[in-house]
């Protein structure tokens, strides 16, 4: 089966500029992350959800980052003016039930260049 | 106090040595405890998970947590050059829902 995708791979944009940052699950799987790796850092967590809902949205760093899981599969992170400090790879992953022995199985991100 | 934490590292061993790997938890309820390997370049890939005290084998692989000493440890005996990479301790603070927060990682390095 499929594993976790995400598009795009690679997203270079401007200072300032607003991005979309796409995830899509293994099928079946109730529960979807997405983390933040910088260079020579773990992965940084960024919010958690079950289903359709945010179960904990406690890591986003402040309200320019935004994310969404409408139908409970598929989920978009979107960042509004960004900053050359958002420059990272952001990793998407997902678990089977989000219980908290689950594997979380990750993709293999999108790397965000802001100039 | 970070929440998980790790030798940054570089460790290297020689190949067919024993890569003894550490992290230290700050939350004393958390439940679960998870050793995922990352290459360079990658995405993490879970190794072992491990939720009771004591030793768990899994291959080359040995994780050991000590719940009272907030720790946990990952070996991996007869270290490979394909075992060179970064490794990730997380952690789940309970047995339901909840985030894992990951370590900062440990970049081994086995030299043939």
């Amino acid at each position: 089966g499929a594993g976790v995708s995400q598009t795009p791979s690679n997203k270079v944009t401007e200072k300032g500029k607003y991005v979309e940052l796409r995830c899509d699950p293994i099928s079946g799987h109730t529960a979807l992350y997405w983390y933040r790796q910088s260079l020579g850092q773990g992965p940084e967590f960024l919010i958690y959800f079950q289903g359709t809902g945010a179960a904990d949205d406690s890591g986003l760093p402040n309200d320019r980052f935004f994310a969404v899981r409408p139908e409970g599969s598929v989920s978009t992170l979107k960042i509004q003016r960004t900053e050359r400090g958002d420059s990272a790879v952001y990793l998407c992953a997902s678990s089977p039930s989000g219980w908290g022995n689950d594997e979380q199985f990750f993709g293999p991100g999108t790397r965000l260049t802001v100039l | 106090q970070k929440e998980v934490e790790q030798n940054s590292g570089p460790l290297s061993v020689p190949e067919g040595a024993i890569a003894s790997l550490n992290c230290t938890y700050s939350d004393r309820v958390s439940q679960s405890f998870f050793w995922y390997r990352q290459y360079s370049g990658k995405s993490p890939e879970l190794i072992m998970s491990i939720y009771s005290n004591g030793d768990k084998e899994d291959g080359r692989f040995t994780a050991q947590l000590n719940k009272a000493s907030q720790y946990v440890s990952l070996l991996i005996r007869d270290s490979q050059p394909s075992d060179s990479a970064t490794y990730l301790c997380a952690v789940n603070r309970k047995t339901s829902y909840d985030k894992v927060i990951f370590g900062p990682g440990t970049s081994l390095s086995v030299i043939p």
